[in-house]
């Protein structure tokens, strides 16, 4: 079975621009997250989405928002870029939520902001 | 709020030797999980190993195994016969088990096994 994908691996973008990240979950599982890692702040919780709905968010700003498709599928965006959005961004999937205890991660996406 | 502490940021170890990585963490809840993941130079974080706060027994997975202490809020992490493969960083986690799905992760704890 493959595991999580993310695309793309890495990106480039510059300060004031958007991106959209995607997350492929394990097939059949139907919980995606989200986590920032940086250097400085370490691992963080962006969302968790189940079922198309976000079940929960982190504490970050407004400009990072995300969605789940019917496929379980899920996409991150981040508008009006800032250096400090510069971070690996890794998705992980769970069958369910009562079973997110069990998550598997993705090999992360790296964005660099300039 | 939950916090988890991870207090060494780097250890390392001759190959074969037995490795134990610390970890405390914080938390007002009863029902918890608790896991060690890894994460190699190539970046995929992988569970190590998971214990659920209400077992009292430690979670042993193969060459790793944990030591929980609930009362001192502890939950440590040794690698048996270290191999270079095991070269990572370790991070500790914590997740409430209720509506709030969301995994809190110490600061993480490079381990470098030398040959």
């Amino acid at each position: 079975k493959a595991g999580v994908t993310q695309t793309p691996r890495y990106l480039i973008k510059t300060r004031g621009q958007q991106v959209t990240l995607s997350c492929s979950p394990i097939s059949g599982h139907r919980s995606v997250s989200w986590y920032q890692q940086t250097p400085g702040q370490g691992l963080q919780f962006l969302f968790e989405y189940f079922s198309e709905t976000q079940r929960n968010k982190g504490n970050f700003p407004g400009r990072f928002s995300g969605r789940q498709f019917s496929n379980s599928r899920s996409e991150m965006n981040v508008s009006t870029l800032e250096l400090g959005d510069s971070a690996l961004y890794l998705c992980a999937s769970s069958l369910f939520r009562a079973l997110q205890e069990t998550q598997y991660f993705g090999p992360g996406t790296r964005l660099l902001v300039l | 709020a939950q916090t988890v502490t991870q207090s060494q940021p780097e250890m390392s170890v001759q190959e074969a030797e037995t490795v134990t990585l610390s970890c405390t963490y914080d938390t007002s809840e009863n029902n918890y999980y608790l896991f060690w993941y890894k994460q190699p130079p190539s970046r995929q974080m992988i569970l190590v190993i998971r214990q659920e706060a209400y077992k009292q027994q430690n979670a042993t997975e193969n060459r790793f195994s944990v030591n929980f202490q609930k009362a001192a809020k502890s939950f440590s992490l040794k690698i048996s016969d270290s191999q270079l493969g095991d070269t990572a960083m370790y991070f500790c986690a914590s997740m409430r088990v209720d509506s709030n799905y969301q995994l809190i992760w110490g600061a993480g704890t490079k381990l470098i096994i030398k040959p």
